[in-house]
């Protein structure tokens, strides 16, 4: 198993371009989970799927931030005109999902460091 | 609305001294409380989670009760060990609440010789 898979693991954009991260979750996983961490801030939820359907997205920025799930096996975050307050590490986690996803562990992945300049 | 406080951003301690990182929250419904551990450059990982009164789950030698009447999740261990040093998350889900899971600010752990 080799968990969850997130790529690129590092981002460099310029203040105005698009920044794509992708996330593979576990296989069987149907739950996937977008945070952000900053030193100020720590972690924040973003939003989650299950079974690919948008379920919270309570967590995202209004403006730029978007998130997809077109398959089971990926999801991706997409922050268009990147800003410096963006830069952070980006992390996906997912979980077995079903009646119980408010008990379940997640499983994080190793996160995307996106820095924007 | 829900939201979970972490007093402490900083706790050194000497090894083989008792660990205890506070965790209160509020929360409008019932509450699931987790706690999380992230070591340096690595991510996050789940520790412990509660979600019955009074019970004590543990792991690794950390335990913590979930006290509704205080509202409270505190993450104790009874003797600290160099491998402890991390940044230690609470985090709080609510069933059928608007956000899906709020975090403390968290706490980092330095275990010292």
């Amino acid at each position: 198993n080799a968990g969850v898979i997130q790529t690129p693991r590092h981002k460099v954009t310029g203040k105005g371009q698009e920044a794509t991260l992708w996330c593979e979750p576990i296989s069987g996983h149907s739950a996937v989970f977008w945070y952000r961490q900053t030193i100020v801030q720590g972690l924040e939820f973003l939003t989650y799927f299950r079974n690919q359907a948008p379920i919270d997205d309570s967590g995202m920025p209004k403006e730029r931030f978007s998130a997809q799930m077109p398959n089971q096996s990926h999801s991706t975050l997409k922050i268009q005109s990147t800003q410096p307050q963006d830069s952070a590490v980006y992390l996906c986690a997912s979980s077995l999902g079903g009646l119980g996803v408010n008990q379940d562990t997640q499983y994080f992945g190793p996160g995307t460091r996106l820095l924007v300049l | 609305g829900d939201s979970v406080t972490q007093t402490e951003g900083l706790v050194t301690l000497t090894e083989g001294l008792p660990v205890m990182l506070n965790c209160t929250y509020q929360s409008t419904y019932s509450p699931f409380l987790f706690w999380y551990v992230q070591h340096l450059n690595e991510a996050p990982k789940l520790l412990l989670k509660s979600f019955t009164d009074n019970k004590r789950p543990e792991h690794q030698g950390f335990h913590a009760t979930l006290h509704k009447s205080s509202s409270s999740f505190h993450l104790q261990k009874s003797s600290a060990q160099l491998s402890d040093s991390a940044l230690y998350y609470c985090a709080l889900r609510v069933a059928n609440s608007g956000t899906y899971q709020r975090f403390g600010t968290g706490t980092k752990l330095q275990v010292v010789p």
